[in-house]
């Protein structure tokens, strides 16, 4: 079945460090990937998206893209803020699964002044 | 926009007990909303795909008459923990679908923590 596998954390980071979070996934069909944020006290929120190889999704400073040949997805940024402090989750839709998401077990980034 | 809600944020049970959560999407009209259940240091796991005005759609391994899911309108689902157990204790967290997105984006709820004690 589909599943995804994220490096294992905490991670711990200076403020204007660079960031990568590492994302990797088994799928049966050709599925879109995604980045979700978890902040303290909310819920998950779409962070970016790629729906087809080589396809590079960005938001806020954030990049990851679509490598179908490494099966990869990681997240990049190059200088973190403190207020980028939160848990991050890597997903998959398997579009021949009624466009369930999976997710990895979620990583959490702490971001120090 | 595309805020969900749930309700509550944290309840604290007797075991035999039943507890019901609620999902509200409440700027969106959602066909479909999705329960997840979260253990700790863990990812999200889905139980069950809710739609409108039809039964729900259960995972492998999931007990449908455990729990109990009813989405009797556009804006609202809610999840059952039946004769609840503490092995039932979990983060349970509800995301809604956004009606005619070419995409699968989910958005999601804050979660409710259920003890079971």
């Amino acid at each position: 079945g589909d599943s995804v596998t994220q490096m294992e954390g905490p991670v711990t980071l200076s403020e204007e460090a660079f960031l990568t979070i590492n994302c990797t996934y088994t799928a049966t069909g050709y599925p879109s990937l995604f980045w979700y944020v978890q902040y303290p006290g909310e819920g998950l929120q779409l962070l970016l998206k790629a729906t087809k190889a080589d396809d590079k999704g960005s938001n806020k400073g954030f990049e990851a893209t679509y490598r179908k040949e490494t099966t990869s997805f990681h997240l990049e940024k190059g200088s973190v803020q403190v207020s980028d402090s939160a848990v991050y989750f890597c997903a998959l839709s398997d579009p021949g699964a009624n466009s369930k998401l999976t997710f990895g077990k979620g990583i959490t980034l702490s971001v120090r002044p | 926009g595309a805020v969900v809600s749930q309700h509550p944020s944290w309840v604290i049970c007797k075991s035999g007990t039943s507890v019901k959560i609620e999902c509200r999407s409440l700027d969106f009209q959602a066909t479909t909303m999705f329960w997840y259940r979260q253990f700790p240091k863990q990812s999200l796991m889905l139980m069950a795909t809710s739609n409108e005005g039809s039964k729900a759609t259960y995972e492998q391994g999931v007990e449908k008459d455990k729990f109990l899911i009813n989405h009797a309108s556009l804006t609202l689902s809610t999840l059952t923990v039946t004769s609840a157990h503490p092995e039932d204790s979990s983060f349970y967290i509800c995301s809604a679908r956004v009606l005619g997105q070419s995409y699968n984006e989910q958005f999601f709820g804050p979660g409710t923590r259920l003890t079971v004690l």
